[in-house]
């Protein structure tokens, strides 16, 4: 069974910084891309940003483009996204996507970003 | 990045068939055949329902499938049924190397 679980998330004063963890099992992690992806409150989906299995490639919105920084770690199965001078407009559930041809077939439960003062 | 369009709400009947369109350009939609669709019930982790245009993975009913003309994407379950009351979202890979999903679409089964 495909497993993925998103920790890290929390409330975070604006400008302030946090960094999501995913950790993956069920699958051969080194073969996959993965994605985060997020869904503010009552909104839509909102892809944010992509890492190929290699790393040799990545992509980020331009809405986090500069702030935010997609890792991961194919020894440990992991992916994590570090995401510094946070807004307002960042407040979401924060979701560890897995990627297959640009299809989402694997969800983490997610973790909800808060960023309030 | 503007997302696809799609309908804010569709309704139909148990056993009718429903369509659901999501416009995009020639950047998109119109450009890749990397156009998927998801299925999101209330409080419930998104499900990836189509993907590549017309593709369903396993377990996935046949009643779901997807088309594309043009820069128009579309997603028809046929036979209603009331399990199908969700929101749905389409997604496209962008020229820009980045992707971008439709606003949603709150399907209603009368």
């Amino acid at each position: 069974e495909v497993l993925l679980v998103e920790s890290g998330g929390g409330l975070v004063q604006p400008g302030g910084s946090l960094r999501l963890s995913c950790e993956a099992s069920g699958f051969i992690f080194s073969h996959y891309s993965m994605n985060w992806v997020r869904q503010a409150p009552g909104r839509g989906l909102e892809w944010v940003s992509y890492m190929t299995s290699d790393l040799a490639t990545i992509y980020y919105a331009d809405s986090v483009r500069g702030r935010f920084t997609i890792s991961r770690d194919n020894a440990r199965g992991s992916v994590y996204l570090q995401m510094n001078s946070l807004r307002d407009e960042d407040t979401a559930v924060y979701y560890c996507v897995r990627g297959v041809q640009w299809g989402f077939d694997n969800w983490g439960q997610g973790t909800l970003v808060t960023v309030s003062s | 990045q503007s997302a696809l369009t799609q309908p804010a709400s569709v309704s139909g009947s148990p056993g009718q068939p429903i369509t659901i369109s999501c416009a995009g350009t020639s950047s998109d939609v119109g450009a890749y055949n990397f156009v998927s669709w998801y299925q999101v019930h209330p409080g419930k982790v998104p499900k990836l329902m189509i993907y590549e245009v017309s593709n369903r993975p396993s377990g996935i009913s046949s009643r779901f499938s997807g088309f594309k003309s043009g820069n128009t994407a579309s997603l028809t379950i046929s036979g209603l049924q009331a399990e199908d009351e969700a929101d749905y979202y389409c997604s496209s890979f962008r020229s820009s190397g980045t992707l971008v999903f439709g606003g949603g679409t709150r399907l209603t089964v009368l």
